[in-house]
C-alpha cells in the first residue's frame, strides 16, 4: 500500500451503466489528481483538487463528473462511457504548496476499466 | 515547466548498472528534476529528485550536469524488478505546477 487506496481494482461497465472510482489518501495531503492511461500511452492528467476546489479540468468530456468532498477523498463518476474510455485510471495526492522541498506526488495502484 | 528528452528504450542485464539519461537542455533556475517509475498496470514511483548537486537515496543516484542541461539515473544493480518505464520529469516547485508525464524511457533488466 502507498497511503493512496483506489477502488475497485477492476470494473467491466457497460455504455449505458453508471458507475463510480474512488481514491482515498491518509497522508494528510490537500491536492488531488485524476490520470488516465490509455494502452501505451503517456499519462493524461484529467482533473486537479486542491483544498477540495477544482482548479485544473483538462478538456475531459462531460461522461467524466470528479467530486472531491473532503481532501482524503476524491471520486470519479462515470456514465454514459464509450469503449476508447477504456483505461487505467490513476489518483494521486501531494501536498499543494509547501513550504518544504519535495512536492511530488504519490500514486495508487489504478482501476483498469472497461467499457463493453 | 521544461521539456524533457529520454531515449525510448533500454536493456541491462540483471546485477549491472543501469545508467539512463534526461536530455532537459531548457531547464529554468527554480526547477528540479524528477525521476518516476512505473511497473506494469501499476501507479508510478517516486524514486529521487535534485536540483544541481548528485543525490543517492536506497534506490537510485541522481547525477545532473553542471550546467544543469542533462541528468542520469542511475539503477547501481539492475534487479528484474526494475524493469519498469522510468520517466524524467522537471517542474519548479512550490508552485502549483503539475507533474506531466511523457514517455519515458522503457528498461528491460534481461536475466
Amino acid at each position: 500500500e502507498t497511503g493512496v487506496t483506489q477502488t475497485p481494482r477492476h470494473l467491466v461497465m457497460g455504455m449505458t451503466n453508471k458507475k463510480s472510482l474512488k481514491c482515498e489518501q491518509h497522508l494528510g495531503h490537500n491536492a488531488m489528481y485524476w490520470y488516465k492511461q490509455s494502452a501505451k500511452k503517456p499519462l493524461e492528467l484529467m482533473f486537479v483538487y486542491s483544498l477540495e476546489e477544482r482548479v485544473e479540468n483538462n478538456s475531459v468530456p462531460s461522461r467524466f463528473s470528479p467530486e472531491c468532498p473532503n481532501s482524503s477523498h476524491l471520486f470519479l463518476h462515470l456514465h454514459t462511457l464509450q469503449p476508447e474510455d477504456s483505461a487505467l485510471y490513476l489518483c494521486a495526492s501531494s501536498q499543494a504548496f509547501t513550504t518544504g522541498e519535495y512536492d511530488g506526488y504519490t500514486f495508487g495502484s489504478g482501476t483498469r476499466l472497461t467499457v463493453v | 515547466d521544461a521539456k524533457t528528452t529520454q531515449p525510448p528504450s533500454m536493456d541491462c542485464a540483471e546485477g549491472r548498472a543501469a545508467n539512463l539519461p534526461c536530455n532537459h537542455s531548457t531547464i529554468s533556475g527554480n526547477e528540479y528534476v524528477y525521476w518516476y517509475r512505473q511497473i506494469h498496470s501499476q501507479g508510478p514511483q517516486y524514486i529521487i529528485h535534485g536540483l544541481k548537486n548528485n543525490e543517492t537515496n536506497e534506490m537510485a543516484s541522481l547525477i545532473i550536469t553542471e550546467d544543469r542541461k542533462s541528468s542520469t539515473l542511475i539503477l547501481p544493480h539492475a534487479t528484474l524488478r526494475d524493469t519498469a518505464v522510468y520517466y524524467c520529469i522537471v517542474r519548479a516547485v512550490n508552485t502549483g505546477n503539475q507533474f506531466y508525464f511523457g514517455t519515458g524511457t522503457s528498461l528491460t533488466v534481461i536475466p
